[in-house]
């Protein structure tokens, strides 16, 4: 079974904070992918980052960065520097083959605000 | 570079009724993916059509089903609408199956069943 949890249902910042957000995440294969979607409240989903479980070197892009670690089963993500366009609701999500599919689990989502 | 479009934005059912969604993903993209958004399951896969071919499903009742035609547009039925059906689809295109490629999101159908 596969499962991602965000434990972070809100989170408040005052612009120019860094805030991390975190993802957990459950799966028995040993091949899979982790993503990172972000929603704005315009509802249109965007994609971020995917990351392979045989690559776990981190990644930045700007002011966002990425910390992949399979010890603890963690994908987080971290804003540099929190601007107000950054508000939004962040998802993080696992795809694993299962029955000959690649399955996707979607986490519950993490509502970031930043405060100008 | 046209984006995702999906058609229509907003549609209004009634129980029992069948609906057909569209979406139109980046030119070169063979790609699409159909996701439903309600506030109680949140996001959930539905399936992907790659060149045609439905190559990945998520866990959904019969009732939804899809296609994808040559041109790679794609449409998704749902037949005999629940209440439950009421969501936000999403799909999102891909130059790559199984989301190796970096995918693009259309602004979505709001559907309300009542």
């Amino acid at each position: 079974a596969q499962k991602v949890t965000q434990a972070q249902t809100e989170i408040s910042v005052v612009e120019k904070e860094d805030v991390t957000l975190d993802c957990v995440y459950e799966t028995r294969d040993t091949t899979y992918y982790l993503f990172w979607y972000k929603q704005p409240p315009s509802g249109e989903l965007v994609f971020l980052i995917r990351r392979n479980s045989f690559d776990e070197q981190n990644e930045i892009s700007g002011r966002y960065s990425w910390n992949f670690q399979k010890s603890t089963s963690s994908f987080n993500f971290t804003i540099t520097a929190s601007q107000v366009v950054d508000s939004a609701v962040y998802f993080c999500a696992l795809s694993a083959s299962s029955g000959g599919y690649q399955k996707v689990t979607f986490g519950t989502g993490t509502k970031l605000q930043v405060i100008p | 570079k046209a984006g995702v479009t999906q058609t229509p934005r907003y549609l209004i059912k009634t129980r029992g009724q069948q609906v057909t969604l569209s979406c139109s993903p980046i030119s070169g993209h063979r790609s699409v993916s159909w996701y439903q958004q309600t506030p109680g399951q949140g996001l959930q896969f539905l399936f992907e059509y790659f060149s045609e071919t439905q190559r990945n499903k998520g866990n959904f009742p019969g009732r939804f089903s899809g296609r994808q035609f040559s041109n790679s547009r794609s449409e998704m039925n749902v037949s005999t609408l629940e209440l439950g059906d009421s969501a936000l689809y999403l799909c999102a295109s891909s130059l790559l199956p199984d989301r190796l490629g970096e995918q693009y999101f259309g602004p979505g159908t709001r559907l309300t069943v009542t």
